[in-house]
């Protein structure tokens, strides 16, 4: 079964701070990997993409890597800010179809305090 | 910052109702998507359309209805809302090359009494 699985559920830091954030998954065939970033109430707001030949993107003090043999993913965020503060969720596209069916995992609360 | 449009971002309507959710994009894509999402879980693909009168339904049974006339504009519609529409409704759409990114409109809440 594909499936996408995120750790922690939450997370507080405090401001200044890194934090790394996991990404574990079982989808196949895969093609690609994406980190999007959800303020609350809003909608996603993509991060990075990368695909099976990639190992490390960055984005600004976003920082993702992707382990395809052994199925991770994880999402470095360095100086942590106030406005980090949100959901960070990772997706999964796999190449099984002319869709390139996409699986959302449940994401990870973020939460920087001053 | 993506040119997608969702309104009413906000809707409390009573059970019984019909009720359009707008979504339009400025981008040209051909390719949009409607997701359901609940609060502490995941997005759902519940409609998809890869062009004008292209649409298909999602991963996950809705009753909701769409409807592709124009390259840009995506609407969904409930017939009879219930309670169980209750959810957060987000729109997206992707261009026709590369990888398949999407763009996120800023979503629509539903509640329904």
């Amino acid at each position: 079964k594909n499936q996408v699985e995120q750790s922690p559920q939450s997370l507080i830091i405090l401001e200044g701070k890194n934090c790394t954030l996991q990404c574990n998954y079982t989808v196949s065939p895969f093609s690609n990997l994406r980190w999007y970033k959800q303020d609350t109430g809003r909608g996603p707001v993509s991060l990075t993409i990368m695909t099976f030949s990639e190992n490390t993107k960055s984005n600004g003090r976003y920082t993702a890597t992707l382990d395809a043999d052994t199925k991770q993913s994880s999402l470095h965020i360095t100086a942590s800010q106030l406005s980090d503060s949100a959901s960070y969720i990772c997706v999964v596209g796999d190449r099984g179809s002319t869709l390139g069916r996409l699986y959302f995992g449940r994401g990870t609360q973020l939460t920087v305090w001053p | 910052e993506a040119d997608i449009y969702q309104t009413p971002r906000y809707l409390v309507i009573g059970t019984g109702k019909k009720i359009t959710l707008e979504c339009s994009q400025t981008m040209g894509h051909d390719k949009m998507y409607w997701y359901q999402q609940d609060p502490g879980m995941e997005l759902h693909l519940i409609h998809y359309s890869y062009g004008v009168n292209s649409t298909e339904k999602g991963d996950l049974s809705s009753e909701s209805t769409v409807s592709r006339i124009r390259t840009e504009h995506f609407p969904l519609t409930l017939e009879s809302a219930r309670p169980s529409h209750t959810s957060q409704y987000l729109c997206a759409s992707s261009p026709p090359n590369g990888t398949g990114e999407l763009f996120f409109g800023e979503g629509s809440r539903l509640t329904v009494l």
